[in-house]
């Protein structure tokens, strides 16, 4: 059972299309991360969320605390957007790692010219 | 620049042959981690500190070692690595790791070791 699950996996989109990237997660949380990972593997740090919304250039994270749902969405997409974007949550109540951050699988974007 | 580094990048080593792989962060950060990522799995807990001297094992602990003895410095050693150990690495921290907290963690650029 992943406490953490996106969708989709894999996801292929052409350049200017508008993406949205999925969420779910099973445990109650105090924070969620969005994280990117680039083709040559390091970890950035998109945004946290612990309510609402929030927007960064062209990158829109949003949260839904009631229905454990989040969503990254992208407009206008670029080639350059092409990574691994990996959700993260922290949770108050999970095993023995407590506030330790638990990690979805991440969704593998790529965005054709 | 603020930044977590780690060393090496890239190693391939043998069965039983003792590596470290070392991880520096100069923004003065309380709480540091260790993850593994794997195709398919994702990114999982190895270790983490609270601060120097305070270490807990995270998800996946079997087989590692780490230490805290600089607030700066959290290496992570393979006593007697063996080939289930291939994998990505990742060292990151953050100002604190409070329920609460809402700081982001920082990531190193990762270390590719492959056991043979």
């Amino acid at each position: 059972k992943n406490e953490v699950e996106q969708s989709p996996q894999n996801l292929t989109a052409q350049e200017g299309e508008f993406i949205t990237i999925n969420c779910s997660y099973s445990v109650g949380i105090s924070a969620l991360h969005w994280l990117q990972q680039h083709p040559g593997g390091g970890i950035v740090s998109l945004f946290m969320l612990s309510s609402g919304k929030k927007k960064h250039g062209r990158l829109i994270a949003t949260i839904n605390i009631q229905e454990k749902h989040s969503s990254l969405h992208i407009t206008a997409s670029h080639p350059r957007d092409s990574a691994v974007y990996i959700c993260a949550v922290r949770s108050p109540n999970y095993g023995g790692s407590q506030g330790n951050l638990i990690f979805g699988k991440g969704t593998k974007l790529s965005v054709k010219p | 620049e603020a930044q977590v580094t780690q060393n090496p990048r890239y190693l391939i080593t043998v069965t039983g042959k003792k590596l470290t792989v070392t991880c520096s962060q100069n923004m003065n950060h309380e709480y540091m981690s260790w993850y593994r990522q794997d195709p398919g799995l994702g990114l999982r807990q190895i270790y983490y500190s609270m601060n120097v001297e305070v270490t807990d094992k995270g998800d996946v602990p079997e087989g590692y070692k780490v230490s805290r003895k600089e607030k700066r410095n959290f290496p992570l050693i393979l006593e007697s690595p063996s080939p289930n150990q291939t994998s990505l690495y990742f060292c990151a921290s953050s100002p604190d790791r409070g329920l609460y907290s809402n700081q982001p963690q920082h990531f190193g650029d990762g270390t590719r070791l492959s056991i043979l």
